[in-house]
């Protein structure tokens, strides 16, 4: 079946680190890929996407590079901020007609100043 | 353009109580999911809604239904409420709901059941 496989949290980090967020997946054929991030007490934001293999989707400095052969949609930034600190989820929708979101559990980030 | 609204934004409830729950999508998309969000179970599917018909129905009791209006508009019913239906209930709509579409959430409504 479709799943979302995400390294486990909560990550903590200087303001200014690198960041990397794991996140590997199981389906058929091509879905397409989120990355969602949740402030606190709000609902969910898309943070990008890429629909099909080696597309690279980026925003606010975050960046994540679909590769099928390694089934991975990392998310990266260079150098993150304290207002960065929130919850990321990886995400797909399959190719077939199920008509939904499978959400990995989460990565909770924590940028200190 | 407007984003996807909820309403109402906060509800507590008390076990055996039904509620509503109401959405409306971007201007534009038919495709109208639910989901719901606990710390121990994540993000699940709960529905989908697109031309007023349901396509898909995520692994959720009877308790749980929806239905969705000629102007998208979606409403989710959980009724005989029980305390383990705590949760945010977040909606999301799309232009037709299939990859590679992208789905915009709403903000979400905190159910507390007592």
């Amino acid at each position: 079946g479709n799943s979302v496989t995400q390294m486990e949290g909560p990550v903590t980090l200087s303001e200014e680190a690198f960041l990397t967020i794991n996140c590997t997946y199981t389906a058929t054929g091509y879905p397409s890929l989120f990355w969602y991030v949740q402030y606190p007490g709000e609902g969910l934001q898309l943070l990008l996407k890429a629909t099909k293999a080696d597309d690279k989707g980026s925003n606010k400095g975050f960046e994540a590079t679909y590769r099928k052969e390694t089934t991975s949609f990392h998310l990266e930034k260079g150098s993150v901020q304290v207002s960065d600190s929130a919850v990321y989820f990886c995400a797909l929708t399959p190719m077939d007609s199920s008509y939904k979101l499978i959400f990995g559990s989460g990565t909770r980030l924590l940028v200190r100043p | 353009k407007a984003g996807v609204t909820q309403t109402p934004r906060y509800l507590i409830k008390t076990r055996g109580q039904q509620v509503t729950l109401s959405c409306s999508p971007i201007s534009g998309h038919r495709s109208v999911s639910w989901y719901q969000q606990t710390p121990g179970q994540g993000l699940q599917f709960l529905f989908e809604y697109f031309s007023e018909t349901q396509r898909n129905k995520g692994n959720f009791p009877g308790r749980f239904s929806g239905r969705q209006f000629s102007n998208s508009r979606s409403e989710m019913n959980v009724s005989t409420l029980e305390l383990g239906d705590s949760a945010l209930y977040l909606c999301a709509s799309s232009l037709d709901g299939r990859a590679p579409d992208t789905q915009y959430f709403g903000p979400g409504t905190r159910l507390t059941v007592l």
